[in-house]
């Protein structure tokens, strides 16, 4: 089966620009997740989709992060605006049920520094 | 979710069995232990699960102790590809968290 495809895999902006990053889950993966990981430490769940809905954000900051799934399927997450501190790889995953023991698949992520 | 320690760097000769030991000593009796990887530029990668029995899939044997705190993931046949980081993870059985990632330990094959 595909994998979870992301795009772009690099992207350099300056502080105070805003970025979007696209994922595309595996098909019928019905959970998907976008995480951020800084260089040194492991991946930090940021939001967690259920087909269309959010059901955890707890960790987003929300003043500057958004993230959409539509219709279930694709998701996009954004910043605006970009600091410094945003430098980071974001990856996202998916997974068949979360309530179930399934492993995730995680995408190869986007390589965002802002300058 | 329970905490996980793990050393943060091992070595290992290539064609040996590498074992990565993961302590987990305030594990709850639903929660299961999950093992992943990342290889360097790449997304973190599923390995094993498991919640008391020991597993074996085609990547790794996963080794539980009998009280469930802690745990080893063995790679019975290193190879320079198996160089990443290893996650040892706990998630509660059914639960809706998503996974919460430490630090990993940084596994070198050696050839």
């Amino acid at each position: 089966e595909a994998g979870v495809a992301q795009s772009p895999r690099y992207k350099i902006i300056e502080k105070r620009q805003s970025v979007a990053f696209w994922c595309n889950p595996i098909s019928g993966h019905a959970t998907l997740y976008w995480y951020q990981q800084i260089l040194g430490q492991g991946p930090k769940l940021l939001i967690q989709f259920q087909n269309n809905g959010v059901v955890d954000d707890s960790q987003l900051p929300k003043d500057r992060f958004s993230a959409e799934r539509l219709k279930g399927v694709d998701s996009t997450l954004k910043i605006q605006p970009a600091k410094l501190e945003d430098s980071a790889v974001y990856l996202c995953a998916s997974t068949k049920d979360r309530l179930a023991n399934y492993g995730y698949t995680f995408g190869s992520g986007t390589r965002l520094t802002v300058v | 979710d329970a905490k996980t320690t793990q050393p943060p760097s091992m070595d290992c000769a290539e064609g040996r069995a590498a074992n990565l030991p993961c302590n987990h000593s305030t594990i709850s009796g639903n929660e299961y232990v999950y093992w992943y990887r990342q290889i360097h530029s790449q997304g973190p990668q599923y390995i094993i699960h498991g919640l008391k029995n020991n597993e074996t899939n085609e990547m790794a044997s996963l080794i539980i102790t009998e009280d469930r705190k802690s745990s080893t993931l063995i790679l019975p046949h290193a190879t320079l590809r198996d160089t990443a980081v290893y996650y040892c993870i706990v998630r509660t059985g059914g639960g809706a968290d998503g996974l919460t990632f430490g630090k990993g330990t940084h596994l070198i094959i050696q050839p």
